[in-house]
């Protein structure tokens, strides 16, 4: 059984370039959620998905950010016209459901140059 | 606002004695804290979970305690040993909080041989 899969492992973009950082959860998870860690930093909470709904957005910024999560195929984060403040870790994280342990991916790391 | 708060910032012990790491919360809505251990370009590894209704849960060499009154935790290993050394992140959730996690910054753990 995979665990949850992210990719690509690193990301380089040019400010003002669109990043799409892909999720593929645990098989039979159907809760997504994604954090950022910035340097020094402990994760915090962006976005929590089920499939083809956002549950809960408080932790995302108001713009230049979304996310998606189809009924068929990957949750897809996607960052529009990046800055380089936009530069972390991106962590991708499933579960079977509401109140059960999070599994966590090997994260996206962004760097916008 | 740090909600989750890991105040020391590094932990160093010799392989086979105890490690303690601690944890405090402010938010008394609180109910189910978690530590997630990391290493280095990986996402973080569940280790091990408790819910506000229990005190204690232990899983091998892994105990997690908790005081709710003085909103506090700790994760205990031992014996400690080398490849234990890792940041250990403590994360809180809240029911109806639709299973976002808080974090701590975390904490580096060095085992010395």
């Amino acid at each position: 059984n995979a665990g949850v899969m992210q990719n690509p492992r690193h990301l380089v973009r040019r400010r003002g370039q669109e990043a799409r950082l892909r999720c593929s959860p645990m098989k039979g998870h159907s809760h997504v959620y994604w954090y950022r860690q910035l340097p020094e930093e402990g994760l915090k909470f962006m976005v929590y998905l089920q499939k083809e709904n956002i549950i809960d957005e408080s932790g995302m910024p108001k713009e230049r950010f979304s996310a998606e999560f189809p009924k068929e195929g990957p949750s897809i984060l996607r960052i529009q016209q990046v800055v380089r403040g936009d530069s972390a870790a991106y962590f991708c994280a499933s579960s079977e459901g509401e109140n059960t342990e999070a599994f966590f991916g090997q994260g996206t790391r962004l760097t916008v140059v | 606002d740090q909600q989750v708060k890991q105040n020391s910032p590094s932990l160093s012990v010799q392989e086979g004695r105890i490690s303690i790491l601690n944890c405090d919360y402010t938010n008394s809505m609180f109910d189910y804290f978690l530590w997630y251990k990391k290493y280095p370009a990986e996402g973080p590894t569940f280790l091990i979970s408790i819910s506000s209704i229990k005190d204690k849960n232990e899983d091998g060499r892994f105990t997690v305690f908790l005081n709710k009154s003085a909103k506090h935790l700790s994760l205990h290993i031992v014996p400690s040993q080398p490849g234990d050394s890792a940041v250990y992140f403590c994360a809180a959730s809240a029911t109806g909080a639709n299973s976002k996690l808080t974090f701590g910054k975390g904490i580096t753990l060095s085992v010395r041989p």
